[in-house]
Formats: C-alpha cells, sequence, structure tokens
C-alpha cells in the first residue's frame, strides 16, 4: 500500500507569486489533513476534508490559503500571493475512518521558502 | 496559548539505557494522545497512542503513561538503540464535530549513543 504522496518535496518563490501543493493520500482514506510546521515551532493543524468536503479549516491563516479536494481524492493547497511569513514545511495527513480515533499517515512534506 | 509543551527541546542516552521523554497538556477537553517520530526530511511516523481511559499502553520496546490528574504522560524506550535517534513528537486530539485535528508540541530530539 502507497503512503501518501506529497508534490513537490521543495519550492522557491519570490514574495507575491503564487504555489500550488498537492498531497495524494492513502487509497481509501477519506479524512485528509493539512499541516504547516514553521521553522522551530510545532506541526500546526490547517484544515481537514472529509472526502470532498471541508469538515474544519478553522486553522487557516487567512484568505491566501485555498485549499480544495475535488472528487474527494487528491488535495490541493494554494497559497496566492505567498507572503515571506508563509515559509515552513506542509504536511498532508490521512486517515481511514471518520468520528472515530485513528492515527493519521503523514506525507514528507513540502518544504517551501518564501523569498 | 500552546495547549501541549514538551518542555525539553534535546535528549542525549546511551544505548541500552531507558529513554523518556516528556509531554504536557493544558486542555482537559483532549482524550486521545499519540507520539509520532521523525527523521529529517521525513514526514511524522506514528509511534504509540492512548486513550483517555486508560493510564498505560505498551509496543515492544515503547511504553506510554498518562497521568490525567497531572495532564502529564510520557514515552519510554526500553532499551533505546541508535536507531530511534529522531524528533519525537507528542500529539493530542479530542473530537470536535467529527473532525479529530492533532495538536503537536514542538518536539523533543533525542540522541542514542552507541
Amino acid at each position: 500500500e502507497a503512503g501518501v504522496t506529497q508534490f513537490p518535496s521543495h519550492s522557491v518563490i519570490e514574495k507575491g507569486q503564487t504555489v500550488t501543493l498537492r498531497c495524494d493520500p492513502i487509497s481509501g482514506h477519506d479524512n485528509l489533513y493539512w499541516y504547516r510546521r514553521v521553522m522551530g515551532k510545532e506541526i500546526k493543524f490547517l484544515l481537514h476534508f472529509v472526502k470532498e468536503s471541508k469538515q474544519d479549516e478553522s486553522g487557516m491563516p487567512n484568505n491566501r490559503f485555498l485549499a480544495e479536494r475535488t472528487g474527494g481524492t487528491y488535495s490541493t493547497l494554494k497559497v496566492q500571493p505567498a507572503e515571506l511569513e508563509d515559509s515552513g514545511v506542509y504536511f498532508c495527513a490521512s486517515s481511514r475512518l471518520w468520528g472515530a480515533y485513528n492515527e493519521q499517515f503523514f506525507g514528507p512534506g513540502t518544504r517551501l521558502t518564501v523569498l | 496559548d500552546q495547549q501541549v509543551k514538551q518542555n525539553s527541546p534535546s535528549l542525549s542516552v546511551q544505548e541500552g539505557r531507558i529513554s523518556i521523554l516528556n509531554c504536557d497538556y493544558t486542555n482537559s477537553m483532549f482524550d486521545y494522545f499519540l507520539w509520532y517520530k521523525k527523521y529529517p526530511a521525513e514526514g511524522p511516523t506514528f509511534l504509540i497512542s492512548i486513550s483517555s481511559i486508560k493510564d498505560k499502553n505498551e509496543d515492544g520496546r515503547f511504553t506510554v503513561f498518562l497521568n490525567k490528574s497531572a495532564k502529564h504522560l510520557s514515552l519510554h524506550i526500553v532499551p533505546s538503540q541508535p536507531g530511534d535517534s529522531a524528533v519525537y513528537f507528542c500529539a493530542a486530539s479530542y473530537d470536535q464535530g467529527g473532525s479529530e485535528k492533532l495538536v503537536f508540541g514542538k518536539g523533543t530530539k533525542l540522541t542514542v549513543n552507541p
């Protein structure tokens, strides 16, 4: 069974540009989460999809961030326009069950650097 | 307003000895706790979890202890091995209307010396 994959692994962009991160969850996992770790700080929740619906987007920093999960499979996270403080590692995680406690499987992350 | 705290940024132990990683939390709503292990350039990997109805969960060399009254949990690794060297994250969650988002601590870097 393939794990959670994320693309790209690294992205370096200029302030004001747009970047789109992609996450492919484990097949059959309805739950998909986005998290972010800013250097030296804790991993913070951004949002949670159940299939194609946004279950919780309370962690999204502002309206420059847009997440989608069309068809309930892969998800994209777009940052437009990017700011310096958006730099960090963006992790995607997925889990199978809904409404039950279960482990979330994490992808390797996308390291975003905004110059 | 950090809800999950790992106050030791690093820990160094000798191979074969016990490693004890600590975690404190403030939100009494948390009822599920997890430990993740992270190697450089990789995502966190699930290690072990514990529900708030238990005070101990064991899986091989890894044991997690939960003290609800003190809002404290710890991860014990016995015996420690060099391959255990990684950053360990404590995480907590509770069911918030169907979303079990994880709240993480800042991590503790464990170094196991041969």
